[in-house]
């Protein structure tokens, strides 16, 4: 079946860097990916629609500047989390809807943790 | 906007048939789904609803009124491994996009 992969599955970065996290679907193009971010003991919170040759959507109260998202082709999208503070920190998911209404491919997740 | 509500934590029985409710109000609707997620890890599909009616697939079943605005998951047969976070998301109307409900963690006990 179709696989989503991300990279890296694990980051610890310094307070100010900049971290980016990679989505590849592996085996089946997807011209719009979605990203996640999950804090502990909550739900997925839907951050941004990532779009291939366009400018990504973001969900309101998501910084642009901050989470940059970057899809420039059929099977990669990137989030940079620019000048990472420790309230980043946080597990990243990206996904991507297959070719069926009920479909929808889950990266493992990214697990950010900012010091 | 969107609005999924559900309950926070549930418990219970090994063995016992237990059902997590889900509640939305979205701008728009093109489905419901329900995952499961254990902690670290990301969602697997559970199922999909996007007509009414009850959808039934082994020890889970999924139901879905668009009029009310309701869903809900019925898990029969519990088992320990059933313990884990129950996520609600609906699809958008017309941009693909799901948005997921505040999650239901259970806990199945002995």
């Amino acid at each position: 079946g179709a696989v989503v992969s991300q990279h890296p599955s694990r980051v610890i970065c310094k307070s100010g860097t900049s971290v980016k996290i990679e989505c590849r679907s592996l085996d089946f193009q997807a011209t719009t990916m979605f990203w996640y971010r999950q804090f502990p003991k909550q739900s997925l919170m839907l951050m941004a629609t990532s779009n291939e040759g366009s400018k990504a959507t973001y969900e309101q109260g998501v910084e642009k500047d901050k989470f940059l998202i970057n899809h420039a082709s059929l099977t990669l999208s990137t989030l940079t989390v620019t000048s990472a503070h420790p309230e980043d920190s946080s597990f990243y998911i990206c996904s991507a809807p297959g070719d069926s209404q009920e479909t929808q491919y889950f990266g493992p997740g990214t697990r950010l943790l900012v010091l | 906007g969107q609005n999924i509500d559900q309950p926070t934590e549930m418990t219970a029985t090994e063995g016992a048939i237990v059902q997590i409710n889900c509640t939305y109000q979205t701008s728009g609707f093109n489905g419901l789904f329900w995952y499961q997620q254990h902690a670290g890890e990301a969602p697997t599909f559970l199922s999909y609803n996007v007509l009414d009616g009850l959808e039934e697939k082994g020890r889970f079943s999924s139901f879905l009124s668009r009029s009310k605005g309701y869903s809900y998951l019925l898990l029969k047969e519990l088992q320990m491994k059933d313990s884990a976070s129950y996520l609600c998301a609906v699809r958008d109307g017309g941009y693909q996009k799901v948005t997921f409900g505040t999650g239901t963690k259970l806990q199945v006990i002995p």
